[in-house]
């Protein structure tokens, strides 16, 4: 089975912080995304990225960056954060099918 | 501009009956749609699809049926079990080939099994 790890579960960070969110996939998938989830609002897609080094911007990309040096790892970067980036972070992965997509357990970020 | 929409926040239904969850879209140029199912501290997990060229697609208890020219699907769980409890996304997508966009999600209804 494929396996996405985010790297941490639960993170509490200060506002203005530089913040790192880690996402890494083993099936050698080529696509990678990062969403968040907020109450009410749905999953909203806020970056992705179809090889090394590319990435394109979703939905919500403002106030976050990325980064994809190797195909198996895709972070966020929240630049500066603030306490309406208090979300569930969630990342996937996915082969070549659109139903392919295998998403991580999620990172709960409190910016405080 | 919500193109993916889902009017019911939360479903309640008696165990062993029938539930069906609603989601319309307003893009015409989705072509593959999705439902997630999401635990508490859980990502989303795949639980069934169907392309557009298709109008039902089965598997086991779930069901997913597509009307085009509504613009409308639904997914039907039968019977409803208690580990059906969970929030149910709905998503759409414009590539149902290769092509690396994202999914578009709903805001997800809240299914509530009462025993």
């Amino acid at each position: 089975d494929v396996k996405v790890t985010q790297s941490s579960r639960y993170l509490v960070k200060r506002t203005g912080e530089k913040v790192f969110l880690e996402c890494v996939q083993d099936m050698d998938h080529e696509n990678m995304f990062w969403y968040r989830q907020d109450p009410g609002l749905g999953l909203r897609l806020i970056y992705f990225s179809y090889d090394v080094k590319m990435k394109e911007k979703g939905d919500i990309p403002e106030g976050y960056s990325v980064s994809r040096e190797k195909k198996e790892r895709f972070s966020l970067i929240l630049e500066s954060a603030s306490t309406n980036q208090t979300s569930m972070y969630l990342c996937a992965s996915r082969d070549r099918v659109v139903y392919g997509y295998t998403f991580g357990s999620g990172t709960r970020l409190t910016v405080v | 501009d919500q193109q993916v929409k889902q009017n019911s926040p939360s479903l309640s239904v008696q165990e062993g009956r029938i539930s069906i969850l609603n989601c319309d879209y307003t893009n015409s140029m989705f072509d593959y749609f999705l439902w997630y199912k999401k635990y508490p501290a859980e990502g989303p997990t795949f639980l069934i699809s169907i392309s557009s060229i298709k109008d039902k697609n089965e598997d086991g208890r779930f069901t997913v049926f597509l009307n085009k020219s509504a613009k409308h699907l639904s997914l039907h769980i039968v019977p409803s079990q208690p580990g059906d409890s969970a929030v149910y996304f709905c998503a759409a997508s414009r590539y149902s080939g290769g092509g690396a966009d994202g999914l578009t999600f709903g805001k997800g209804t809240h299914l509530i099994i009462q025993p």
